[in-house]
């Protein structure tokens, strides 16, 4: 079955950086787009940025553009996320999710449970 | 950016009883809407895709509907396992993908 499982959050300064992972097992990760989402608890999710299947394009929403970073190993069926120059708003709860393109878009129909962020002095 | 809006922000409902949860977009969105069910301590769960085509998986009383900028989620008979919080999310517009707040499903 499809899991998808983060890793490599925890508790860090202001300006400083964290490397998120998401290990995928359960289908072809080579296939697939994959997109991290974050959520504060209590609030609705929050779309961080995607990576194409082979890694040859990204985006990202305005707010992390320019100090995140998605790549992947799809010899290693991993995801990561580097997060430079951390803001205490980037405090969340960073999920991966697996994208499948509906026509215009991606919907994410796999997520995992994710890795708590804390941006704190 | 497409800005969703959920309404209402928590429905208290009991079991056997109908659920109607709406979703409205800031701008047309055509029927690029899917819902997701979010329990706590556990991840995210696709329902619908398309505004109004179920999951691989999801049980029959949940249906989706709308296009342009209404969309509308309906659970019937409502079972103890539905309540929890759900997402509506539109794909139209993918930079950025955008989700509603949520609207909280309890118990009466």
């Amino acid at each position: 079955q499809v899991q998808l499982v983060e890793s490599g959050g925890g508790v860090v300064q202001p300006g400083r950086s964290l490397r998120l992972s998401c290990a995928a097992s359960g289908f072809p990760f080579s296939g697939y787009a994959m997109h991290w989402v974050r959520q504060v608890p209590g609030k609705g999710p929050e779309w961080v940025g995607f990576i194409w299947f082979d890694g040859s394009n990204q985006d990202y929403a305005d707010s992390v553009k320019g100090r995140f970073t998605i790549s992947r190993d799809n010899s290693k069926n991993t995801l990561y996320l580097q997060m430079n120059s951390l803001r205490d708003e980037d405090t969340a709860v960073y999920h991966c999710a697996r994208g499948v393109e509906n026509v215009v878009g991606d919907i994410f129909d796999y997520w995992g449970l994710g890795t708590l962020v804390t941006v704190s002095s | 950016e497409i800005v969703l809006t959920q309404s209402p922000g928590t429905l208290s409902l009991s079991p056997g009883d109908r659920a109607t949860l709406f979703c409205r977009a800031s701008q047309s969105v055509t029927t690029y809407v899917a819902w997701y069910q979010q329990k706590p301590g556990q991840a995210p769960r696709l329902l619908i895709e398309g505004a109004s085509t179920r999951a691989i998986g999801i049980p029959g009383r949940f249906s989706g509907s709308g296009s342009g900028t209404d969309f509308t989620l309906t659970i019937n008979r409502l079972e103890p396992e539905d309540f929890a919080v759900y997402y509506c999310q539109q794909y139209a517009n993918t930079s950025p993908y955008t989700f509603g707040q949520g609207t909280k499903l309890e118990i009466k």
